[in-house]
């Protein structure tokens, strides 16, 4: 089946940095979306991405929708402890289905 | 956001008993929620669509008879494991669409099987 390559697996930062994460996959996608889960809970959407070429801000997070629908990328700018979670992408494909395929995570760490 | 509640967060049960579980739409009607099964420090596995009025879909390697799903109404999808075993230990996520592209979680439920 599909598969969505999220990295990097972990990061470790200092308060105050700026962090990069990404998802690519070998088929399109028609949406992108970004979600953080904190331990126990359910994810949480942070991003939504519908069109190729997009590039959207949420406060401190900015993600882009890759221009080939086959990617997109999530940045955090001016980290935060309580950034500190697992953050996942997930992509829906052509069809109509509205079935999500989700990346493996991003494990982050921030370090006051 | 749209609000999904889950319920309960937690559950204990004994093995071979079965466990239901509750996935409500606050404040919109889904007629598609999705159950996901998640393993520690993993992503989420789709484990079923379900559909309101119809049957669910499940995914490939997923036992349909011993994960029930009800799609009562266009807002209440519920998830039974039947005859729980330690195996079937796990966190379950639902998630529903307000629109057809975004999905919104649950709180998910922590299910143990002793």
């Amino acid at each position: 089946g599909q598969q969505l390559n999220q990295s990097p697996q972990s990061m470790f930062i200092q308060e105050g940095e700026d962090v990069s994460m990404n998802c690519t996959s070998s088929s399109i996608f028609n949406t992108w979306l970004w979600y953080k889960q904190d331990p126990g809970e359910g994810p949480v959407l942070l991003i939504a991405l519908y069109k190729a070429g997009e590039l959207t801000s949420n406060g401190r997070l900015t993600a882009q929708f890759g221009i080939t629908r086959k990617d997109s990328f999530l940045n955090i700018s001016a980290s935060i402890p309580s950034d500190v979670g697992i953050y996942f992408c997930a992509g829906q494909n052509p069809g109509g289905s509205e079935k999500l395929v989700f990346g493996k995570g991003t494990k982050l760490t921030v370090n006051p | 956001g749209a609000v999904v509640s889950q319920h309960p967060s937690w559950v204990i049960c004994k093995s071979g008993t079965s466990v239901k579980i509750e996935c409500r739409s606050l404040d919109f009607q889904a007629t598609t929620m999705f159950w996901y099964r998640q393993f520690p420090k993993q992503s989420l596995m789709l484990m079923a669509t379900s559909n309101e009025g119809s049957k669910a879909t499940y995914e490939q390697g997923v036992e349909k008879d011993k994960f029930l799903i009800n799609h009562a109404s266009l807002t209440l999808s519920t998830l039974t494991v039947t005859s729980a075993h330690p195996e079937d230990s796990s966190f379950y996520i639902c998630s529903a669409s307000r629109v057809a592209t975004e999905a919104f979680f649950g709180q998910g439920t922590r299910l143990t099987v002793v």
